[in-house]
C-alpha cells in the first residue's frame, strides 16, 4: 500500500459526460501528480501541483482540469468525455523531485 | 527533449532464469533522476529504485540488481533467479532534477512473463 488513494476506483460514463477523479495524497507530501495510461500513448504525465499551486503541465487536453486543495487532495475533472478518453489515471504523491508514489488508479471508459 | 526507449517490449523466461531489462535514455540535463517502477496485473505502479545522476554505483537488493552507466545513458535492471511473481510490466523514467517539477518521463515498458 502506497498510501495514496484514488476514487473511484471503475468509472463508466457516456461520451459528452464530465467526471471528476479524487486523489489523497501520502501524509506529509506536498506534490500531487496526475498520469494517463492508455494503449496507445504508454504513461504520460498530465499536471502537477504543488502545495496548491499548478507547478508544471504536460499533455492535458483543454476539456481537463485539476486544482489541489487545502487539505492537499487533488481532483481530475474531466469533461466533454470522447471515446479516446478511456484509460487509467492515475495520481502519484512525493516529496518534490524524489520517488513518487503511485495510487491504484481509476480506470475510466467512456462508451 | 527527454526520452526514455525500452526497446524489449516482451520478455518471457523460465523460473530462476537470470534476466536484464534495457533501459536507455536521452537528457540535455546534467543533473537527473532515473527509476524503475513495476506493474503487476493488479494494475498499480510500485515504485523500485531511484538513482541520481551524479552517483553510479551499481545498487543490489536481493534478487534485484541496477547497473547505471552514464557513458552510454543506460540504466539496466537485472532480475537473479527470476520468479512466477516477478511477472508484471517493468517501466524506466526519468525525471529533471531542476525543471518542469519533477514530473516523470516514462518508457513504453517491458512486459515480463516469468513461467514456472
Amino acid at each position: 500500500d502506497s498510501g495514496v488513494t484514488q476514487t473511484p476506483k471503475h468509472l463508466i460514463t457516456a461520451t459528452g459526460q464530465r467526471v471528476t477523479l479524487r486523489c489523497s495524497p501520502r501524509s506529509g507530501d506536498l506534490s500531487v501528480y496526475w498520469y494517463q495510461q492508455s494503449l496507445d500513448q504508454g504513461l504520460q504525465f498530465l499536471i502537477q501541483y504543488y502545495n496548491g499551486e499548478e507547478r508544471a503541465k504536460g499533455n492535458i487536453l483543454e476539456r481537463f482540469s485539476a486544482q489541489q486543495f487545502p487539505d492537499l487532495h487533488s481532483e481530475l475533472n474531466l469533461s466533454s468525455l470522447e471515446l479516446g478518453d478511456s484509460a487509467l489515471y492515475f495520481c502519484a504523491s512525493s516529496v518534490v523531485r524524489y520517488e513518487q508514489y503511485f495510487g491504484p488508479g481509476t480506470r475510466l471508459t467512456v462508451t | 527533449a527527454q526520452k526514455v526507449t525500452q526497446a524489449q517490449t516482451e520478455i518471457s523466461v523460465v523460473e530462476k532464469e537470470d534476466v536484464t531489462l534495457d533501459c536507455v535514455y536521452e537528457t540535455r540535463d546534467t543533473t537527473y533522476y532515473l527509476f524503475w517502477y513495476k506493474q503487476p496485473p493488479s494494475g498499480e505502479l510500485v515504485f523500485l529504485i531511484r538513482r541520481n545522476s551524479f552517483d553510479e554505483q551499481n545498487e543490489i537488493s536481493g534478487r534485484y540488481s541496477w547497473n547505471f552507466q552514464k557513458s552510454t545513458s543506460s540504466f539496466n535492471f537485472t532480475i537473479t533467479a527470476s520468479q512466477v511473481v516477478d511477472s508484471a510490466v517493468y517501466f524506466c523514467a526519468l525525471s529533471s532534477f531542476y525543471n518542469q517539477g519533477g514530473k516523470l518521463i516514462f518508457g513504453q515498458g517491458t512486459e515480463l512473463s516469468v513461467k514456472p
